[in-house]
């Protein structure tokens, strides 16, 4: 099947570096993406990694290594404002198959 | 840009009502995409359409389910008869497909409640 693996829930400080993994399904993929969302409102693409190596935006970088079917959100000097529901998504062919794993709850602590 | 379009935004109805859920996409975008989001299943793919064609349906959970995309501005995600396992929050997004990373926009969702 195409099934994404991702811890369920994270906690950290203020100003601290967090990392939330993910591994996948090899069959068919073709890239891995991160998005975020804030109390059920709408998911807001992060980043994309297609090529293995680090992707950096800002505050956030995220990982790709295909050999090993894994990647990371890396989100660096978390702020409050960072809680919120993170979500890799495998893309499975070109033509868009985008599927999502369960999310990790980032909670950020003063 | 109004970004993507959904409603009605809430729903409730009783259980073997039909219920129709409507998606506006972006405007130039030429794919569509429907989620179906719950705490135990999390973010599942319905189904996606490029240039209004259904491409993929397997994730449709049963026939009472069905998705139509008339044209490239429109798409109907319907429920008949509907029931209570079908609660959940209903995203749409869309994407222009082309080479390389294509994010996915999203509406706000429709909360559907089926009592």
């Amino acid at each position: 099947g195409q099934s994404l693996e991702q811890p369920s829930e994270v906690t950290a400080v203020e100003g601290a570096i967090v990392q939330i993994n993910c591994t996948y399904q090899t069959s068919g993929f073709y890239g891995l993406s991160w998005y975020q969302q804030h109390d059920g409102g709408a998911p807001t693409f992060l980043s994309y990694n297609a090529l293995d190596g680090l992707e950096e935006t800002g505050r956030f970088s995220s990982f790709l290594s295909r050999s090993d079917s894994y990647g990371y959100l890396l989100l660096q000097e978390l702020q409050m404002k960072d809680s919120a529901s993170y979500f890799c998504a495998a893309l499975y062919n070109q033509g868009g198959k985008l599927i999502f794993g369960q999310g990790t709850e980032l909670s950020v602590k003063p | 840009d109004a970004g993507v379009i959904q409603s009605p935004r809430h729903e409730v109805t009783e259980m073997g009502q039909e219920v129709t859920l409507r998606c506006k996409p972006i405007s130039g975008h030429n794919s569509l995409f429907w989620y179906r989001q719950t705490m135990m299943r999390g973010l599942e793919l319905l189904i996606y359409f490029n240039n209004n064609v259904p491409i993929d349906d397997s994730g449709m959970p049963e026939d009472r389910f069905s998705a139509k995309m008339p044209n490239a501005s429109f798409s109907t995600l319907k429920i008949q008869p509907s029931e209570p396992r079908d609660s959940a929050v209903y995203f749409c997004a869309s994407t222009l497909l082309g080479e390389g990373n294509s994010p996915l926009h999203f509406g706000n969702g429709t909360r559907l409640t089926v009592t």
